[in-house]
């Protein structure tokens, strides 16, 4: 497994302002993602981060809404920018640690946005 | 396109019951099947996974699940269900490795003492 640490892990947020969340992993890991996870509902894929190229976004997703960085192996921020109340969402970083075949994706607790 | 389907989206039993929460998918080929748990205000856990082989997987918290491939299944089992299993469970499936990883909407499990 692998421990997937998420900051903040609860914030309120004013419209129009953006918040950037951080994801810290206790090892090297090739692949991050980051999920959205709507009120009631499952969770959808936003992006793909790779270190040291840009992120691959999900349809739906831009770039200009969800900035990502990938600074090194371990860790990884996502922006959500100018936040509306439709952005209230849990946030999931996730790693990829599936050995022999068939990727086994580990979440961080999340981090739980309110947007008022 | 890949997808897999949960058809309940809240299941109740007592609990010392057996417990089922379905699951089935619509891939092509072998795909590789996960379950996931996500208790409350908490993240997503990791229960178990099937790649290949014996189609009765065991995963965590006594929790097993069985794939069949001609009902294109994987439902999640557990022999006696107690109420901390009370939880949302996410079923998901990956086409081939590398593929996106797909989750259902979600199963709402309740056990009642």
């Amino acid at each position: 497994s692998a421990v997937i640490s998420q900051k903040p892990s609860r914030d309120i947020c004013q419209r129009g302002t953006s918040l950037t969340i951080q994801c810290q992993v206790d090892s090297q890991v090739t692949m991050m993602f980051w999920y959205r996870q709507q009120p009631g509902q499952s969770l959808t894929l936003i992006a793909t981060a790779n270190q040291g190229s840009e992120a691959t976004y999900e349809s739906g997703f831009v770039i200009d809404k969800f900035p990502i960085s990938r600074p090194n192996l371990t860790f990884s921020t996502l922006t959500v920018s100018n936040m509306s109340p439709e952005d209230s969402s849990i946030y999931l970083c996730s790693v990829d640690r599936g050995p022999n075949g068939g990727n086994t994706i580990y979440f961080g607790e999340g981090s739980w946005l309110t947007v008022v | 396109a890949q997808s897999v389907a949960q058809p309940e989206d809240q299941v109740n039993v007592a609990e010392g019951n057996p417990l089922t929460v379905k699951c089935t998918y619509s891939v092509s080929g072998n795909p590789y099947l996960f379950w996931y748990v996500q208790y409350p205000n908490r993240g997503l856990q990791f229960l178990l996974k099937y790649i290949t082989g014996d189609n009765l997987v065991k995963g965590s918290y006594g929790f097993e699940a069985e794939f069949n491939k001609s009902q294109t299944s994987f439902h999640l089992k557990k022999p006696s269900a107690l109420v901390s299993d009370s939880a949302l469970y996410f079923c998901a499936v990956e086409k081939n490795r590398d593929d996106k990883i797909i989750f259902g909407k979600g199963t709402r499990l309740h056990i009642l003492p």
